[in-house]
Formats: C-alpha cells, sequence, structure tokens
C-alpha cells in the first residue's frame, strides 16, 4: 500500500532556530516529491518539488532534501520566523496517471 | 497568478439539506480537484476531473457527486448533507497531465448541524 508518513506531527520551537522536519515514503514507482505550506485556515502552497534525481533544492530559507534510495525526504527550515507557524505537508506523486499520496503534515509552532 | 476561488468560506447547514460547494480556477486548468481534510487524516481526495463533463471517484467519493460543466468551474454536491460530513473541503487544480503542482482554493468550512 502507498503510503507517507511525516514526523513529528507537531513541533514548537523558538524564533530564530531551526528545524528539520521528516517524511517517509513507501510510494513507488516513484514520479516526485513535493512539499507544501499550508497556513491556519489558507489553502496548502507548493514549497519546492523534487524528482528522482535531485538530492537537494531550496526555496530561501526552506531546503529539501530527497534520499530515494531510503525513500526519504526532509524540509529543513533555516532561521525560523513567526510567519513560519503551518502545516508543512509531503505529497508523493506515482509515476503512472495523476495519482498523489499524501503525508499525515507536521504543525510547525514558531514562538517569539 | 492562479487563482482558485471557492464560493463559501464558512458554512453551517443543517442535516438533510442539499449543499453546493462551487470552485472556479482562472488558468485554464485541465484538471480539478475536490479534497476534504480532516484532523489527524489528512487530505483526501473526494472526486476528480481531467476536462469538461469528465469525473472519476477519490477515495471517499461516498455522500458527494461532482458537476464539471465548463472547464473553469467543478462544483461539489451533497445531496443530503450528514453530521459526518462536518470538514474543510478544498478545491485544487493543476495543468496538463501527470502530477504537475497543485493550486488549491482557501477551503470552505462545512458544519452540518
Amino acid at each position: 500500500k502507498n503510503q507517507v508518513e511525516q514526523s513529528p506531527q507537531s513541533l514548537i520551537i523558538l524564533e530564530g532556530k531551526n528545524c528539520t522536519l521528516q517524511c517517509n515514503y513507501t510510494v513507488s514507482p516513484f514520479s516526485n516529491l513535493r512539499w507544501y505550506k499550508q497556513d491556519t485556515g489558507r489553502g496548502p502552497v507548493s514549497l519546492t518539488i523534487m524528482t528522482f534525481s535531485e538530492n537537494t533544492k531550496s526555496n530561501g530559507r526552506y531546503t529539501a532534501t530527497l534520499d530515494a534510495d531510503t525513500k526519504q525526504s526532509s524540509l529543513h527550515i533555516t532561521a525560523s520566523q513567526l510567519s513560519d507557524s503551518a502545516s508543512y505537508i509531503c505529497v508523493v506523486s506515482l509515476n503512472a496517471g495523476n495519482m498523489l499520496t499524501f503525508g499525515g503534515g507536521t504543525r510547525l509552532m514558531v514562538k517569539p | 497568478d492562479v487563482k482558485v476561488t471557492q464560493s463559501s468560506r464558512y458554512l453551517v447547514k443543517r442535516t438533510g439539506e442539499k449543499v453546493f460547494l462551487e470552485c472556479v480556477q482562472d488558468m485554464d486548468h485541465e484538471n480539478m480537484f475536490w479534497y476534504r481534510q480532516d484532523p489527524g487524516l489528512g487530505l483526501r481526495l473526494i472526486y476528480f476531473s481531467y476536462d469538461v463533463k469528465m469525473k472519476e471517484k477519490g477515495d471517499i467519493p461516498e455522500g458527494y457527486s461532482v458537476s464539471r460543466e465548463k472547464k473553469e468551474r467543478f462544483s461539489l454536491i451533497l445531496e443530503s448533507a450528514s453530521t459526518n460530513q462536518t470538514s474543510m473541503y478544498l478545491c485544487a487544480s493543476s495543468f496538463g497531465t501527470g502530477t504537475g503542482e497543485l493550486f488549491f482554493g482557501e477551503g470552505s468550512r462545512l458544519t452540518v448541524l
């Protein structure tokens, strides 16, 4: 069964600190992996996309990594800001059709 | 910028009422989706559509139907709302075939009393 597991479920950090969110998947055949940010009460917005051949991709203070061998991805947030408080959702695409598998999300709270 | 607009941010309905959730996108995307999002369960796909007048069931279609009469508009219909359909409903669209980026609307929070 295709699954995407995210950890931790929730995380509280102080403003200015770094953090790393994890995403493990069993989806096969793999096409790509996206990280979305969802602010409270809003729809998710794509942060990064990673394909099979990519190891690292950055978007400002957000850096995503992918290890296709171990089927793991991480999202690293550097120098966190209050506006980073949100849910982060990992979405893995099958290499067939339009099938997406969503992780349960990590809820991040950045405190001043 | 791509814009996906959902007609209602908040709705309160009574059990047994018919509910329409409207979604419009302005980027000529072929694909449109309806998801529901519940705490601890993540996003679950209800229905999707690759073209006008075309629809496919997602993972949890029971109790829902959809309509896509125009390319830019995808409607979700609850024929007879029940309390277990209280949820956040998210519409999304994407371009082309395969697994492109999803562009989401702001969501519609439905409460069924």
